[in-house]
């Protein structure tokens, strides 16, 4: 079993639409990471967080350290939101990465 | 200007030969990383290394070794590379990590390694 699983694996939406992807690790942090990843295969640190919850543009993460669980909104998706979401976690000097969520927003 | 680069881009090479990946980054970063892509676009660890310490990830084969030249640089040599290997390798920096701190990291635009 992944020390960290995300869900969905994959998820289509509409333009406009509120999006969530789910990320749950079993696994003592010092920080959770969001990443995104392009289609041509760039990789972007969205957040870091240890606590609480952070907001950059559109985009929102929350994480509840007793339950183990972070969450990432996209408000108002758009088409260029598609991309691959990446949750990982400092455990230690480990890092542990989930598989990723394959997000495609249609106009 | 590029905050994390990494060369060559594309390698193409046959089993059994040594390579080099070299990475640079110009944000005066103190800690440098090497992760590992496969084909189901899983990302692994390989190694974060700072002017301190070295962490390797436990199920790196000892072919793979970082060289770090200094502290902008963090290069990762291949010896008798196997088919296996074929996958995207990325850099990345951050300010710290590991039992310091836990900082934002940087990553570079990947080097796809095909073996043939």
């Amino acid at each position: 079993k992944n020390e960290v699983e995300q869900s969905p694996q994959n998820l289509t939406a509409q333009e406009g639409e509120f999006i969530t992807i789910n990320c749950s690790y079993s696994v003592g942090i010092s920080a959770l990471h969001w990443l995104q990843q392009h289609p041509g295969g760039g990789i972007v640190s969205l957040f870091m967080l240890s606590s609480g919850k952070k907001k950059h543009g559109r985009l929102i993460a929350t994480i509840n350290i007793q339950e183990k669980h972070s969450s990432l909104h996209i408000t108002a998706s758009h088409p260029r939101d598609s991309a691959v979401y990446i949750c990982a976690v400092n455990a230690g000097n480990q890092f542990y990465f989930g598989t990723g969520t394959s997000l495609t927003v249609i106009p | 200007d590029t905050a994390v680069s990494q060369t060559p881009k594309y390698l193409v090479t046959q089993m059994g030969n040594d390579k080099s990946i070299k990475c640079e980054q110009n944000l005066g970063h103190d800690t440098m990383y090497w992760y590992k892509q496969d084909s189901k676009k899983f990302l692994k660890i390989m190694f974060s290394y700072n002017n301190k310490e070295l962490i390797i990830n436990e199920t790196v084969p000892n072919r793979f070794s970082p060289k770090s030249p200094d502290k902008a640089h963090l290069n990762l040599h291949i010896n008798s590379l196997e088919l296996g290997d074929s996958a995207v390798y990325f850099c990345a920096s951050s300010l710290q990590s590991g039992t310091s701190g836990s900082y934002e990291q940087y990553f570079g635009p990947g080097t796809r390694l095909t073996v043939t």
